[in-house]
């Protein structure tokens, strides 16, 4: 079976910081990685996902995280942060040998401060 | 643009008041999920379609049922409400080829009075 652990549950960060959002998993097989970004009151919006190609993956709104498979790990980081940052961020893992199920973590709430 | 839509974006409903909540695509995608998430959780996996296939979650209470009555919709029914079920529902859907790709629709807050 897949999950994913989301380190810190509140994070943050000064505007023009770095922003790292600490997301690890576990899984029997080979695993797909997403991170999404969620404001209040909205749905799910896709920043970057890790399907088996390149390791270090480019999201939207500069937003990237490296797939390190002897840490198990999917860190989500951002050189700069800007206030339209503040949001939750949820890391999912999905993999074949569970039908693809996404399985959620907990979320990560930014608050950037200027 | 394609798109995954739901409407309304916020519902309010009374205690045992039957409620209906619509999720529609434009991406001609096989499968569409529904999911629940509670106010500073995760969402949770209701059920999803493939196709016509229907996939109920082991947890998944009763009072919760789904219809798709083409491939572009697909409504979640709570026949009745209860204030534990106060939340935002979310709709998604995945590509054939592509099942381990969501697509997540904006969301219905839902209330229950």
């Amino acid at each position: 079976a897949q999950s994913v652990t989301q380190l810190g549950s509140h994070v943050s960060v000064s505007e023009g910081a770095l922003v790292l959002l600490r997301c690890n998993y576990s899984s029997s097989v080979p695993p797909y990685l997403f991170w999404y970004v969620q404001y209040p009151n909205q749905g799910l919006q896709l920043l970057l996902k890790y399907t088996s190609a390149a390791t270090l993956v480019k999201g939207i709104n500069g937003f990237e995280a490296e797939f390190k498979k002897s840490e198990t790990s999917f860190h989500l980081t951002k050189p700069s942060a800007h206030m339209s940052d503040a949001a939750e961020y949820f890391c999912a893992v999905s993999a074949s040998n569970t039908g693809n199920q996404f399985y959620f973590g907990t979320g990560t709430s930014l608050t950037v401060i200027p | 643009d394609a798109m995954v839509i739901q409407n309304p974006r916020y519902q309010v409903t009374q205690f045992g008041k039957p409620v209906t909540l619509s999720c529609s695509q434009t991406l001609n995608h096989n499968v569409m999920y529904w999911y629940q998430q509670k106010s500073s959780q995760a969402p949770k996996l209701l059920f999803h379609y493939y196709d016509k296939d229907f996939n109920n979650e082991a947890d998944t209470p009763d009072n919760f049922q789904s219809r798709r009555p083409n491939t572009s919709f697909c409504f979640l029914d709570i026949r009745s409400p209860g204030l534990g079920d106060a939340a935002m529902y979310l709709c998604a859907t995945s590509p054939a080829n592509r099942v381990y790709e969501q697509y997540f629709g904006p969301g219905t807050r839902l209330t229950v009075t």
